[in-house]
């Protein structure tokens, strides 16, 4: 398996323009996470879903973040409009139903909002 | 969900045996304790689960006391390459609650 796939993974772009970044899980997992690292705030759970559907989203700072998981092979994490601020790594993990809780994180899009 | 303690920083050498305790005074009966390692620019890597007593993989150990309120994280003999940051968690696995990531402990390894 390739791992959990992140595109872009380097996204630079204008304060009020809109950001979509996309997730591929493991496939057969039934968890997918999205995280958002900076240094000032660490590593924070944005949203995760379950078999497709929102589980907590109280991770997300307010309305202009919004994600979806139209199937069980795709997710994304939509910025619109994007702020200086919204300038983080996120991150995007899957892991597997029962058994130990073992999350397996993407390479990360570092996003950059000037 | 529990509240872990680690320490900030700590430094070592090659070839030290390194300890990294975790404080989780409020861990809950179905809580278990999980620890991952995250390099510079790369998004963070499961080491270890455990619930009690000591779990042994080819990486790590995990110490846990009989009363479960810490939990060590013991890696042998390390090298520079394991410097990186340490998360202990503290979570339901069951209904997957495991996944509060505190600051870590910045681990550096000298030569």
């Amino acid at each position: 398996d390739a791992g959990v796939i992140q595109s872009p993974r380097h996204e630079v772009t204008e304060m009020g323009q809109e950001v979509t970044l996309r997730c591929k899980p493991i496939s057969g997992h039934d968890y997918l996470f999205w995280y958002r690292q900076t240094m000032m705030r660490g590593l924070e759970l944005l949203i995760y879903f379950n078999n497709n559907v929102p589980i907590d989203d109280s991770g997300m700072p307010e309305d202009r973040f919004s994600a979806k998981m139209p199937n069980a092979s795709f997710s994304t994490l939509k910025i619109q409009p994007s702020e200086p601020r919204d300038s983080a790594v996120y991150f995007c993990a899957s892991r597997a139903a029962g058994g130990k809780d073992e999350q397996y994180f993407g390479p990360g899009t570092r996003l950059t909002v000037t | 969900l529990a509240k872990t303690t680690q320490p900030i920083s700590m430094d070592s050498y090659e070839g030290q045996e390194v300890n990294i305790t975790c404080s989780h005074n409020n861990i809950a009966t179905n809580d278990y304790i999980t620890w991952y390692q995250q390099f510079p620019s790369q998004g963070p890597r499961f080491i270890i689960q455990g619930y009690k007593t000591k779990v042994t993989n080819e990486v790590a150990s995990l110490f846990i006391p009989a009363d479960r309120k810490s939990s060590t994280l013991s890696l042998p003999r390390v090298s520079l390459s394991d410097t990186a940051v340490y998360y202990c968690l503290v979570g339901d696995r069951v209904y997957g609650q495991n996944f509060v990531f505190g600051p870590g402990t910045r681990l550096s390894v000298l030569p």
